[in-house]
């Protein structure tokens, strides 16, 4: 079974540039979720998906951080303007369910963004 | 904002040795978990603990979700260098959904 798959591995651009990532989740995955993991410090939360619709986006910056799930299926991230704090690896995840309880996450091996 | 204490931040140790770390929160979870992450990887799932007082294990690891819902341990016996990476704990607070990341712990072991 293929596992989640982010692209590009790697990006890096100047602050007040626009960048946008892409994941396609585990095929029959309903839950998505980005991460931000700041070096030294664990993945942070961004936003969740459950199918097409946000469950939380409650710590994504909306000033400059847009995501969008429109199939249900793969989703795109984007920052723009980046900031030089943006610098981190952005990790997707996905897991099967949709109900409350806890559904093992399988995450992608990230993009990482350098911001100069 | 929630936040989880994890300890040590890094481990330096010998080949076969037994490693402890541990996670401890200000909030009840409902769910603890344990991840280990490769360079270059995203974090994998090692353990997952849904009761207080749960004692789970998996291989040579062995996790426990401490009785106040407030902690957990992951231990790590007769270490071998693929052990090496960064082990984090997450945990599910009740009624939401929501993964809480630790800052993990670094583990380096000496062949």
């Amino acid at each position: 079974e293929a596992g989640v798959a982010q692209s590009p591995r790697y990006k890096i651009i100047e602050k007040r540039q626009s960048v946008a990532f892409w994941c396609n989740p585990i095929s029959g995955h309903a839950t998505l979720y980005w991460y931000q993991q700041i070096l030294g410090q664990g993945p942070k939360l961004l936003i969740q998906f459950q199918n097409n619709g946000v469950v939380d986006d409650s710590q994504l910056p909306k000033d400059r951080f847009s995501a969008e799930r429109l199939k249900g299926v793969d989703s795109t991230l984007k920052i723009q303007p980046a900031k030089l704090e943006d610098s981190a690896v952005y990790l997707c995840a996905s897991s099967p369910g949709t109900s409350g309880y806890y559904n093992e996450q399988f995450f992608g091996p990230g993009t990482r963004l350098t911001v100069l | 904002g929630q936040q989880l204490n994890q300890s040590p931040q890094s481990m330096f140790i010998q080949e076969g040795e037994d490693v402890s770390m541990n996670c401890t929160s200000s909030s009840i979870f409902n769910t603890w978990l344990w991840y280990k992450q490769d360079p270059g990887e995203g974090p994998v799932l090692l353990i997952a603990l849904y009761k207080a007082g749960e004692l789970t294990s998996n291989g040579r690891l062995t996790a426990q979700f401490g009785i106040t819902r407030k902690d957990s341990f992951l231990n790590i016996s007769a270490s071998i260098p693929s052990d090496v990476g960064i082990y984090f704990c997450a945990g599910l607070y009740t009624g939401g959904f929501k993964t809480i990341f630790g800052a993990g712990t670094r583990l380096f072991v000496k062949a």
